[in-house]
């Protein structure tokens, strides 16, 4: 079965730092979304990106973050300037056109120390 | 304002016992709902999903879910459980729309235990 493969599984950040965190969506998907969930509380929806451009985002979503699709595979999500409450559980997703429902990643944990 | 609630934050029940997990939602717009599970360090899995149609959806691992507009509710059952589905589970809504997904909101999650 087709997956949502994110790298890496946890990254340790010091604050101020900027991270990087990587997905490959799966192949024949078009939209592909970022959510966080942060220790114990919900899944957060931060960006939806469609056709090399973002099509929605959350108040989450500052300056302070970017998503890029940088070829044609991989989908970028970019925090320019870590904070301590970035910490959190990063998911990626992905859908087809349709409605299929999304497929999510396994995750990547950042942590900023 | 859109929102999803899942009352309960943590059910214990016996392998074998039958589950319902209760999931309310507050939305705008026709719903498209789903759940999700979660097992520890892993990611969120889909179990099932209502978009139109029959309003009893049958999922992976044995689930189904029932939508209910009256009462604005998309409860998941499962008639026997097994030491396995222990994990997290989250009900979610969102809208579709130009033929996409729009963002989805998530409850809160339910975290299941599983007595032997």
């Amino acid at each position: 079965e087709p997956e949502v493969t994110q790298t890496p599984s946890h990254q340790v950040t010091q604050m101020g730092q900027e991270v990087i965190l990587r997905c490959v969506p799966i192949s024949n998907h078009l939209y592909f979304y970022w959510y966080r969930q942060i220790l114990g509380q919900k899944v957060e929806f931060l960006v939806s990106f469609y056709n090399n451009e973002i099509s929605e985002k959350s108040e989450i979503f500052d300056d302070q973050f970017s998503v890029e699709r940088p070829d044609g595979s991989n989908f970028t999500l970019k925090i320019r300037s870590t904070k301590l409450e970035d910490s959190a559980m990063y998911f990626c997703a992905s859908s087809r056109q349709g409605e299929g429902g999304y497929t999510f990643g396994s995750g990547t944990r950042l942590t900023v120390v | 304002a859109q929102s999803v609630t899942q009352p309960d934050i943590h059910i214990t029940v016996s392998e074998g016992a039958s589950l319902e997990l209760r999931c309310n939602y507050s939305y705008g717009a026709t719903p498209y709902l789903f759940w999700y599970v979660q097992s520890p360090g892993q990611g969120l899995q889909l179990l099932l999903k209502y978009f139109s149609g029959d309003t009893l959806v049958q999922g992976i691992k044995g689930f189904e879910a029932e939508f209910k507009r009256s009462q604005s509710s998309f409860n998941l059952r499962k008639p026997s459980v097994h030491w396995s589905d222990a994990a997290e589970y989250f009900c979610a809504v969102g809208a579709y729309y130009g033929g996409s997904q729009g963002n989805l909101i998530f409850g809160k999650g339910t975290k299941l235990s599983v007595k032997p």
